[in-house]
């Protein structure tokens, strides 16, 4: 069975500043697809960005990017120039990517709180 | 486009009542997920439907819950008899057919079992 691993519950940064959020998976798979999501207060889960597992180059979308690093079956997110909107639940989150198996699977998530 | 609307937003009930949460997902959304997602923990799938057939509901605490999706649109999943441990967020999520990776999410219903 798939599962994913986020080891820090919390995490904090300063406006402005680089925080990475940290993430391992455990899969048997070859292709698949990785994600993290933000969960605000407002409790919607939000895509921040997604990553195909045969895609060797790391996805980026604005301030934010990741490193994926398949052998060590390893997805940490890197937030850039960290905004107070920025403060949230984040989640990374596996699919596998058959069709029969379709649904994601999540960690336990990442407080982020932003200080200004 | 609409987002994935949910219904309602919080609930309270004592255990051993019943409870109702419904979700209408983006037109023309072929799968729709229900998550539960208790405190502290990532959500986790309770059912997966396409269209109006259920496709993994391995989850799914089948002896107090039950859900529906009639005519592959609105969807229903109910609790009979509440437990205090079905305390959680219960988040709806839908996606076109052939989308791979884009799940939209409602906001969930937050139920609290006294």
């Amino acid at each position: 069975a798939q599962t994913v691993t986020q080891s820090q519950p919390e995490m904090s940064v300063q406006e402005a500043e680089t925080v990475t959020l940290s993430c391992t998976y455990d899969t048997s798979e070859s292709d698949y697809y990785l994600f993290w999501y933000k969960q605000p207060p407002s409790r919607q889960m939000i895509l921040v960005i997604r990553q195909e597992a045969y895609k060797q180059q790391n996805a980026t979308e604005n301030r934010f990017s990741v490193n994926f690093q398949k052998a060590a079956k390893s997805f940490s997110l890197k937030i850039s120039d960290s905004q107070l909107g920025d403060a949230a639940m984040y989640f990374c989150a596996y699919r596998n990517k058959r069709r029969s198996q379709g649904n994601l699977i999540f960690g336990k998530g990442t407080k982020l709180s932003v200080k200004p | 486009e609409a987002g994935v609307a949910q219904s309602p937003r919080y609930k309270i009930i004592e255990k051993r009542q019943s409870v109702a949460f419904w979700c209408n997902p983006i037109s023309g959304h072929a799968t729709l997920y229900w998550y539960q997602q208790i405190l502290g923990q990532g959500p986790k799938l309770l059912i997966q439907f396409q269209n109006n057939g259920v496709v993994d509901d391995s989850q799914l605490p089948k002896d107090r819950f039950s859900a529906e999706r009639l005519k592959g649109v609105d969807s229903t999943l109910k609790i009979q008899p509440a437990k205090l441990e079905d305390s959680a967020v219960y988040l709806c999520a839908s996606s076109l057919y052939r989308d791979v990776y884009g799940y939209t999410f409602g906001s969930g219903t937050r139920l609290t079992v006294v």
